[in-house]
């Protein structure tokens, strides 16, 4: 079975700053991929970055990257350059490996960006 | 719209009433998923379905939760006996050919029908 880990419940960054989200992951799969999404108050989860287990360079996505290391099992969601419209829930989550469709995500992290 | 449209948005009920929640995912897309979201929690995953067929029904947590998508295209949740622990953000998502990621395997997610179950 797999667990995702999001120890932050909050937190708050200056607009302009870059922030990292942690995640940690425990899962005895091979093979899985991780994700990050975000949901804003409206309620969907907008997909932002993925990264599966046998890439070796870190995913990017525009302002986002994911910070990966494996052997410690953390997917790190990295934003730079923070904008007001960030402000939102971010969610860990990881698939397991080909043939599976379920994520399991984590309880989230409230991201606040002060002006 | 172009998006996975839910309905309704809020649903109000009683314990021990039927309730349907409809998914109407985007055109085209095969895959469709169902994830349950309670209060201060990560979606948990329910049922996925490729095409009309639930391919993997493993997250419904006991017989009085069904899904149904006779096209294969739009797909209803059905809970009967509604019990006061179902209240939760029920969303629902659909992808082009489902894979979670790569081409095709993005999800796309509604904006959730919230269930109250008093």
């Amino acid at each position: 079975a797999q667990k995702i880990t999001q120890t932050q419940p909050g937190m708050f960054v200056q607009e302009k700053e870059a922030v990292t989200l942690d995640c940690t992951y425990d899962t005895s799969d091979q093979s899985y991929g991780l994700f990050w999404y975000k949901q804003p108050s409206s309620g969907e989860m907008i997909f932002l970055i993925y990264q599966g287990s046998y890439d070796e360079q870190n995913a990017t996505e525009g302002r986002y990257s994911l910070n990966f290391q494996k052997a410690r099992k953390s997917a790190n969601l990295v934003i730079s350059a923070s904008q007001l419209g960030d402000s939102a829930m971010y969610f860990c989550a990881q698939g397991a490996g080909f043939g599976n469709e379920k994520l399991t995500f984590g309880t989230g992290t409230r991201l606040t960006i002060i002006p | 719209g172009a998006g996975v449209s839910q309905t309704p948005s809020n649903k109000v009920t009683e314990k021990g009433k039927y309730v349907e929640l409809r998914c109407d995912p985007i055109s085209g897309h095969t895959a469709l998923y169902w994830y349950r979201q309670s209060l201060g929690q990560g979606p948990e995953f329910l049922i996925y379905f490729q095409g009309t067929g639930a391919a993997d029904d493993s997250g419904l947590p006991n017989d009085r939760f069904f899904a149904v998508r006779p096209e294969g295209s739009v797909s209803t949740l059905k809970i009967q006996r509604t019990e006061r622990g179902d209240s939760a953000v029920y969303l629902c998502a659909s992808s082009l050919t489902g894979g979670l990621a790569g081409a095709g395997g993005e999800l796309f997610f509604g904006e959730g029908s919230r269930l109250t179950v008093l």
